[in-house]
């Protein structure tokens, strides 16, 4: 069974910085792109940031226009982070991280909520 | 603003068809056929529902289906019951920004 389970998510202050976390299981992780996404109170869903598959040590990032030069998404062998720097009022959602098969979602962690204010 | 908009909500009475709309441009919904649509529930993490515009992943009803006309891709839902009301979010695939969402269709059953 695929599980995804996030954590690190909390209250921090705005600029501060806060790292979560993604235990992925049931699926050879290494294999499969990973996203990272968010979803604001009372909003919609926001992708965030990718990582590709995990070959060789190496993999490749990308992120959306809003978190670019403040994220970071990394992975190892068996989970995947969110570094999240130089944190914004309008950074406060719950955080989802899932799996990636061909453009699309079908695991999704439970998400864990990150909340930046003063 | 999402880049795909959606209706804020809809809503039908039990048994009937609805159909929520989700228009983009012609960068991603019109130029790829990687349209995704999410089933969440208040408090809980999306459920994937349809993939590349109307196929649907294994357990998923057949009284949801999908599809597309230029840039608006549209989800259908049949034979409305109580367990679907719920929020429906459509995603597509962009050239420019990977991954993109419309604001989410509250969905209300009568």
């Amino acid at each position: 069974e695929v599980q995804l389970v996030e954590s690190g998510g909390g209250l921090v202050q705005p600029g501060g910085s806060l790292r979560l976390s993604c235990a992925a299981s049931g699926f050879s992780f290494s294999d499969f792109y990973m996203d990272w996404f968010r979803q604001a109170p009372g909003k919609g869903l926001e992708w965030v940031g990718r990582a590709t598959n995990y070959k060789g040590d190496t993999y490749t990032t990308s992120y959306a226009a809003s978190v670019r030069g403040r994220f970071t998404v990394s992975r190892d062998d068996s989970k995947l982070y969110l570094q999240m720097n130089s944190l914004e009022v309008e950074d406060t959602a719950v955080y989802y991280c899932a799996q990636n098969y061909y453009y699309r979602s079908e695991y999704w962690g439970q998400g864990t909520l990150v909340t930046v204010s003063s | 603003q999402s880049p795909l908009t959606q209706p804020s909500s809809v809503s039908g009475s039990l048994g009937q068809s609805i159909t929520i709309s989700c228009t983009g441009t012609s960068g991603d919904i019109g130029a790829y056929n990687y349209v995704t649509w999410y089933q969440q529930y208040p408090g809980k993490a999306p459920k994937l529902i349809i993939y590349d515009v109307n196929n649907r992943p294994s357990g998923v009803s057949f009284r949801f289906s999908g599809s597309k006309s230029g840039n608006t891709a549209s989800l259908t839902i049949s034979g409305l019951r109580a367990e679907d009301e719920a929020d429906y979010h459509c995603s597509a695939h962009s050239s420019t920004r990977s991954v993109i969402f419309g604001g989410g269709t509250r969905v209300t059953v009568l």
